[in-house]
C-alpha cells in the first residue's frame, strides 16, 4: 500500500446530478478525513471517521452531502442534487492512532458541475 | 470565526537561499500546528508539526517556530532547491490528539528562482 487512493480523479457532472467519490486509505489507518478545496484556497474540513463511525461533521456538510465509512476501511462520499458551488476538489486524508497529528492526503477527486 | 492564515500569498527567493514563510493564527486553543506542502495537482503533503508547549522544532532543512505571545507561526526552508516549489499551507489542530479536523489557512505560493 504506497499512499491513500481516491477515485474517481476527475468527475465531470450537470447540475441536478447525484456524484459518489471513494476513498482507499492506508490500509493501517483507522481515522479517515474529507476536505475541500476550491481554487486558491486551503483544504476545508468536511468530516471525519475513526472505523466505522463518524465523529464529527463540519457545518459545511449540507444535508446534501452524505458520507459513510461501512467496515471501517474504505470511505465513500456522496454529493445529491450537485450545484455549481459543489466545485471543487474534494480530498481525503487518513491517519492512526497515537501517531500523532499527521494526516496523509490522497490526491484528490476534482469535481466539476456544469 | 477563528481561522488560520497567512501573510503573503507569493514569495520569490533564489535558489539556494533561505525561504522564511509565515502564518498568524486566531485560535489560542490549538493544540499542535502543521505545515504542508501541496505542489499541483497533488494532496497536501506533510513536513512538520508542533505542539502548542514547544517554541521550536527542527526537521531536515526545515525549520518551525512559534511565538504564543503573537500567534504567529513560521516555516524556515534552508537552501531553497527547485523541488521546494509549491504552495505551503499552516493548519492547526485542536486538542483532540490528532483526532481533529485540521483548519488550513490560504496558503503561500513559493517560487524559486534560478
Amino acid at each position: 500500500d504506497t499512499g491513500v487512493s481516491q477515485n474517481p480523479r476527475h468527475k465531470i457532472t450537470k447540475r441536478g446530478q447525484n456524484v459518489t467519490f471513494r476513498c482507499d486509505p492506508i490500509s493501517e489507518h483507522n481515522r479517515l478525513y474529507w476536505y475541500r478545496q476550491t481554487l486558491g484556497q486551503g483544504p476545508e474540513f468536511l468530516t471525519y471517521f475513526q472505523n466505522e463511525a463518524q465523529l464529527e461533521k463540519s457545518r459545511l456538510l449540507s444535508d446534501r452531502f452524505s458520507a459513510e465509512r461501512p467496515k471501517g476501511s474504505f470511505s465513500t462520499l456522496e454529493i445529491q442534487r450537485t450545484e455549481q458551488g459543489d466545485s471543487a476538489m474534494y480530498l481525503c486524508a487518513s491517519s492512526s492512532t497515537g501517531q500523532g497529528v499527521e494526516q496523509y492526503f490522497g490526491p484528490g477527486t476534482r469535481l466539476t458541475v456544469t | 470565526g477563528e481561522s488560520v492564515g497567512l501573510h503573503l500569498p507569493t514569495l520569490s527567493v533564489q535558489e539556494g537561499d533561505n525561504s522564511i514563510i509565515n502564518c498568524a493564527y486566531s485560535n489560542s486553543a490549538s493544540d499542535y500546528f502543521i505545515w504542508y506542502k501541496q505542489e499541483s495537482g497533488k494532496g497536501p503533503q506533510f513536513i512538520i508539526d508542533i505542539r502548542s508547549n514547544m517554541d521550536k522544532r527542527q526537521g531536515q532543512r526545515v525549520t518551525v517556530l512559534l511565538n504564543k505571545t503573537v500567534k504567529h507561526l513560521s516555516l524556515q526552508i534552508a537552501a531553497t532547491q527547485p523541488g521546494d516549489s509549491a504552495v505551503y499551507f499552516c493548519a492547526e489542530s485542536g486538542a483532540g490528539g490528532g483526532a481533529d479536523g485540521l483548519t488550513f489557512g490560504k496558503g503561500t505560493h513559493l517560487i524559486i528562482q534560478p
